[in-house]
């Protein structure tokens, strides 16, 4: 069974970083290109970050660049998520998700249960 | 605001057909990217319903379905069932110039009345 499983939430000040992680299992995971979706409390979704199978492209939302970088270690099959200098506009929870087994990403499936963001002093 | 539009909200009595539009433009839906549905019930992680427009993964009832017509594309539910009340999502890819994006719709609140 495929299964994504994400930690490292919690509560952080305004300014703090935190990182996520995602333990990935049930499929080859260094085949697929990885992402990172987040839904703020009662909102809708919104893409974060994506990263491909051997980590040479990355892309990520413009709201994001410069404060956050993804990154995986296919040994571990484990993808990550590094935030810095975060703001209360990044409270959210972070899903985990798979891309595609080929060399384009285009729909995320599945998905982690999510971890939970809050930045707040 | 989202790139992708759509409505905020859909009903439907169980057994009856809805639809859930998703309008985008040139840079998205309409250059030709597809698109893909989830569905996500409350209090969980969303699910994918519809990938490539059309198709269903293995284990989505064929109730839903999903079509796509220039900048726009839609999800239909035919024979509404109370499990079917959730929240739903369209996603595609844009090429604006900013870079690569994955997009999505708002999503739509999907009440069985």
């Amino acid at each position: 069974e495929v299964q994504l499983v994400e930690s490292g939430g919690g509560l952080v000040q305004p300014g703090g970083s935190l990182r996520l992680s995602c333990a990935a299992s049930g499929f080859t995971f260094s085949s697929y290109w990885m992402s990172w979706v987040r839904q703020a409390p009662g909102k809708g979704l919104e893409w974060v970050a994506n990263i491909k199978q051997d980590g040479s492209e990355k892309y990520y939302v413009d709201s994001v660049k410069g404060r956050f970088t993804i990154s995986r270690d296919n040994a571990k099959n484990s993808l990550y998520l590094q935030m810095n200098s975060l703001r209360a506009e990044d409270t959210a929870v972070y899903y985990c998700a798979r891309g595609g087994s080929s060399g384009w990403i285009n729909w995320f499936d599945p998905w982690g249960q999510g971890t939970l963001v809050t930045v707040s002093s | 605001q989202s790139v992708l539009t759509q409505p905020p909200s859909v009903s439907g009595a169980p057994g009856q057909r809805v639809t859930i539009s998703c309008t985008g433009s040139s840079s998205n839906i309409g250059a030709g990217y597809d698109v893909h549905w989830y569905q996500q019930l409350p209090g969980t992680a969303p699910k994918l319903l519809i990938y490539g427009n059309s198709n269903r993964p293995s284990g989505v009832p064929d109730r839903f379905s999903g079509s796509k017509s220039g900048t726009s594309a839609s999800l239909a539910i035919t024979g509404l069932q109370a499990e079917d009340e959730a929240d739903y999502y369209c996603q595609s890819y844009d090429s604006s110039l900013s870079g690569p994006n994955w997009v999505f719709g708002g999503g739509t609140k999907l009440t069985v009345l």
